[in-house]
């Protein structure tokens, strides 16, 4: 357990919908990530928090977007969801945004779009 | 853009030693991580490499080049347990600091008795 949630643990919704994603990260830490993982796209880096500040933008769609709230849980909202969004998505904290800093990943939403 | 490559399967026995490499083209590099990640489950962090040289923790060891834009992971006494997907991941700075982690595409580890 590495201390980061998520829910919910599964989604399963219609294609044209919005869902939201929310993401507890582990105490003390200051930075959240969310990440995509599909079979085809692999593990790809969507966005990262600091502080409630966006810090760094991946490969994230325009449909998609992200904040944190000031006791510093995430949340990421993705409207207009097509087939292909369906995905793992992975949300990571670490104390500080630095390369040195250990990021641990919570246990992943299941997204699926029918 | 960034890339890595490392093999999509590798398939070692029981008690053997097995090497999972990964080259990358980047700029901006910080340095190397090393994640596991068990079917449905969350990555996990294994080690990082950002000067060169080897890293070793426990059965595990890690190994970068900086010049060659190679590296290493290293799994001795292979256990059943320890059939995983490996990922080579970089941090990249594109301006701003230290950006999230970019993968490779994994290395499906599979461990035969």
């Amino acid at each position: 357990d590495s201390g980061v949630t998520q829910t919910p643990k599964h989604l399963i919704t219609a294609t044209g919908q919005r869902v939201t994603l929310r993401c507890s990260p582990r105490s003390g830490d200051l930075s959240v990530y969310w990440y995509q993982q599909s079979l085809d796209q692999g593990l790809q880096f969507l966005i990262q928090y600091y502080n409630g500040e966006e810090r760094a933008k991946g490969n994230i769609l325009e449909r998609f977007s992200a904040q944190q709230f000031p006791d510093l849980h995430s949340e990421l909202n993705l409207s207009s969801l097509e087939l292909g969004d369906s995905a793992l998505y992975f949300c990571a904290s670490s104390v500080a945004p630095g390369p040195l800093d250990e990021q641990f990943f919570g246990p992943g939403t299941r997204l699926t779009v029918l | 853009g960034q890339s890595l490559e490392q093999p999509s399967e590798v398939t070692a026995v029981e008690g053997a030693i097995v090497q999972i490499n990964c080259t990358y083209q980047t700029s901006g590099f910080y340095g190397l991580s090393w994640y596991q990640q068990h079917d449905g489950g969350a990555p996990t962090f294994l080690s990082y490499n950002a000067l060169d040289g080897l890293e070793e923790t426990g059965r595990f060891s890690s190994f970068l080049s900086r010049s060659d834009s190679y590296g290493y992971l290293l799994l001795q006494e292979l256990q059943m347990k320890d059939s995983a997907s490996y990922f080579c991941a970089v941090r990249v700075d594109s301006g701003g600091g230290a950006d999230g982690l970019t993968f490779g595409k994994g290395t499906h580890l599979i461990i035969q008795p």
